[in-house]
């Protein structure tokens, strides 16, 4: 199975300021015939279902403010929120899709300093 | 529109078999590239992928879970069905189904997502 870790954990940031987000995969999630990376990020709110926010590594859903953008390729990706909103405040996993079983990241809870 | 709606007991007992029916519409899993699958988040825990069938009716398991969850497809009904037999505690949690669809020439992630169902496992 492939293994998503996620970094920090938790972080605290101020209103207005970026947020950063690491995910590293234990396997590559590219795929060399079409260059496409399978790693998606969700934002996850109490009470409410999971959102996709980015797929394809760098490609913002349908809706998602262009306030959060993700980069990287093969085995390691960044989720950025940047003019970061109390809205914002949740927890965002990452996700390969790469094989199935679909591992999500531990999650990383952000918060508002 | 695509909508997918989660349905199951709220209270199982431990040793019982839970049975949760996705129910949706808006789209075909007879489309080549769209899958169903089913995830959970147990309490102060992350989300932990489940199972998947695909249009093809291939069917994938977690692997810790494998040998307890069965997932199958009623197409004349529009439900994906997912069993998991001796029941535990552990598995106290919210249950969610999502769609996968195709997007262009590859897959997109997970891009709608049922309101999830909430399930207790106690005697």
């Amino acid at each position: 199975d492939i293994v998503m870790t996620q970094s920090p954990d938790s972080l605290a940031v101020s209103r207005g300021e970026t947020a950063t987000i690491n995910c590293k995969s234990s396997q590559s999630l590219l795929y060399t015939n079409n260059h496409i990376n399978h790693l998606a990020w969700y934002q996850h709110k109490p009470g409410q279902p999971p959102k996709l926010l980015i797929y394809w590594a760098s490609t913002r859903e349908s809706g998602i403010p262009d306030r959060f953008s993700g980069s990287g390729s093969a085995t390691d990706f960044t989720l950025s929120i940047s003019s970061l909103q109390p809205e914002d405040v949740a927890v965002y996993y990452c996700q390969q899709y790469r094989s199935p079983p679909y591992t999500f990241g531990q999650g990383t809870r952000l918060e508002m300093k | 529109q695509v909508t997918l709606r989660e349905s199951g007991p709220a209270v199982v007992k431990p040793t019982q078999t839970l049975r949760l029916t996705c129910t949706f519409s808006g789209f075909s899993l007879t489309t080549t590239g769209m899958c169903v699958n089913w995830i959970r988040q147990s309490p102060g825990k992350a989300l932990e992928w489940l199972a998947l069938i695909d249009w093809g009716g291939k069917k994938y398991y977690s692997a810790s879970l494998r040998t307890r969850l069965s997932i199958s497809n009623d197409s004349s009904k529009n439900q994906v069905v997912l069993t998991m037999a001796n029941a535990d505690p552990a598995d106290t949690g919210i249950y969610y189904c999502a769609r996968m669809a195709p997007r262009g020439v590859s897959l997109g992630a997970f891009d709608s997502w049922g309101q999830g169902t909430v399930v207790a496992v106690s005697s």
